[in-house]
């Protein structure tokens, strides 16, 4: 199937750093999705994009729908402890059908004290 | 904020025993979704459904069945359950296709 290329896979980053991840596609998408997951628990949504240049914050987080509709970007604001999980991209292909979202592979934030 | 649950939690079956998992919703959404978690491979399609009785196969459907009697209700069956099935299974609902998919907490699956 279709796939979303995240970076980066890790990073490891001091509390009270900003953070940035993005994905990437050969393909155009109508909508990117972020969600965090928690060890042990589902995927919470954080942000959706709709349109494409479209910038929405949610806190600290603050997330992009590139222009050329192939990708997003995500970034966390003053790093706290709690941001520590993993982070994925979805899309939804331009010209999918109802089966819906493509998933990246995620990216693990890990903060050092 | 639980408005999508599922059960067992956590399940250990024998090979070739069958295992019904269950996704239940209060939020009326029209698509739910199956998936599977495994390291390395993020989340997978397995299948979903666009409405009661009404469902298709996604990327990884084989060796798998679901049904779909009420809205709320989505049940993802493993007829003959494999080793290569071990894995962590989320469900998910939507209100419409394309837009947001809300998670359930997940059933994490061992089978010996």
């Amino acid at each position: 199937g279709q796939q979303l290329n995240q970076s980066p896979q890790s990073m490891f980053i001091q509390e009270g750093e900003d953070v940035s991840m993005n994905c990437t596609s050969s393909s155009i998408f109508n909508t990117w999705l972020w969600y965090k997951q928690d060890p042990g628990e589902g995927p919470v949504l954080l942000i959706a994009l709709y349109k494409a240049g479209e910038l929405t914050s949610n806190g600290r987080l603050t997330a992009q729908f590139g222009i050329t509709r192939k990708d997003s970007f995500l970034n966390i604001s003053a790093s706290i402890p709690s941001d520590v999980g993993i982070y994925f991209c979805a899309g939804q292909l331009a010209g999918g059908g109802a089966d819906g979202l493509t998933f990246g592979k995620g990216t693990h934030l890990i903060i050092q004290p | 904020d639980a408005g999508i649950t599922q059960s067992p939690r956590h399940k250990v079956t024998e090979t070739g025993t069958p295992v019904t998992l269950r996704c239940h919703q209060t939020e009326n959404h029209r698509y739910m979704y199956w998936y599977r978690q495994d390291p390395g491979h993020g989340l997978r399609l397995i299948h979903y459904s666009y409405g009661v009785k009404d469902t298709d196969k996604g990327e990884v459907s084989d060796g798998y069945s679901v049904s779909r009697s009420k809205t709320e209700d989505f049940l993802l069956t493993l007829e003959s359950a494999t080793s290569s099935q071990t894995s962590v299974y989320f469900c998910a609902m939507g209100l419409a296709q394309g837009y947001e998919q809300y998670f359930g907490p997940g059933t994490r699956l061992t089978v010996t």
